[in-house]
């Protein structure tokens, strides 16, 4: 079953935050962010494990909480560089082991 | 490391062709997936494999989808006959596979092949 991401869109000016969430129905075992420029393949960010872990990567943070089966990904500070579609990536464990279904994507354009 | 090699990265056909796109991915990887991706749905997962077995084939859209992959280095997807909605970018990703539970395995992307049914 497909996640769920929020906001489908975000415009912001550099130097500005944004926060992008990513909810499911079913029980996770992770959670996988991964940007994609245009034109261009899907790039891994980072992968957060249930266990309510928080990850950084240079100034984008994540977090998951497993009861609520929300992650949310915290992009500060926005370079032009971070304009891209951003999906999340749920995989549920159990016999759905290592499936990888994504959310349908959130647009970030960071305008100068 | 070459990363994931996908061919052709561009291919037009006409309806009722036969169609066959080709993976290559990154050595020592374990996990291979097939992707589809629309404006309409967003990426879907058509099959994935773990050790040259497909595990999980339900997002394959009909019979005439079929996937294989004969050994750790090749993977192919075939449409037959194809027919225009079949038209989207197709990516195939690898990673190196789950040998605990505990170990992160991030998805490596080729950089896909652009599908155009006529």
């Amino acid at each position: 079953q497909q996640p769920v991401q929020s906001p489908q869109a975000v415009i912001l000016r550099e130097g500005e935050d944004a926060v992008i969430n990513c909810s499911s129905s079913k029980a996770l075992y992770s959670v996988h962010w991964y940007r994609q420029k245009h034109g261009e393949a899907p790039v891994f960010l980072m992968i957060l494990l249930k266990g309510g872990e928080q990850k950084g990567h240079d100034k984008i943070s994540a977090s998951f909480n497993e009861k609520k089966q929300q992650s949310s990904l915290y992009l500060t500070a926005s370079q032009l560089s971070y304009s891209g579609t951003y999906f999340c990536g749920t995989e549920r464990g159990g016999t759905s082991y290592g499936k990888l279904t994504f959310g349908q994507g959130t647009i970030l354009t960071v305008h100068p | 490391d070459a990363g994931v090699i996908q061919s052709p990265r561009h291919e037009v056909t006409e309806m009722g062709q036969e169609v066959t796109l080709r993976c290559k991915p990154i050595s020592g990887h374990n996990s291979l997936f097939w992707y589809r991706q629309t404006m309409m749905r967003g990426l879907e997962l058509l099959i994935y494999f773990n050790n040259n077995v497909p595990i999980d084939d339900s997002g394959m859209p009909e019979d005439r989808f079929s996937a294989k992959m004969p050994n750790a280095s090749f993977s192919t997807l075939k449409i037959q006959p194809s027919e225009p909605r079949d038209s989207a970018v197709y990516f195939c990703a690898s990673s190196p596979g789950r040998g605990t539970r505990w170990v992160n395995s991030p998805l490596h992307f080729g950089n896909g092949t652009r599908l155009t049914v006529t």
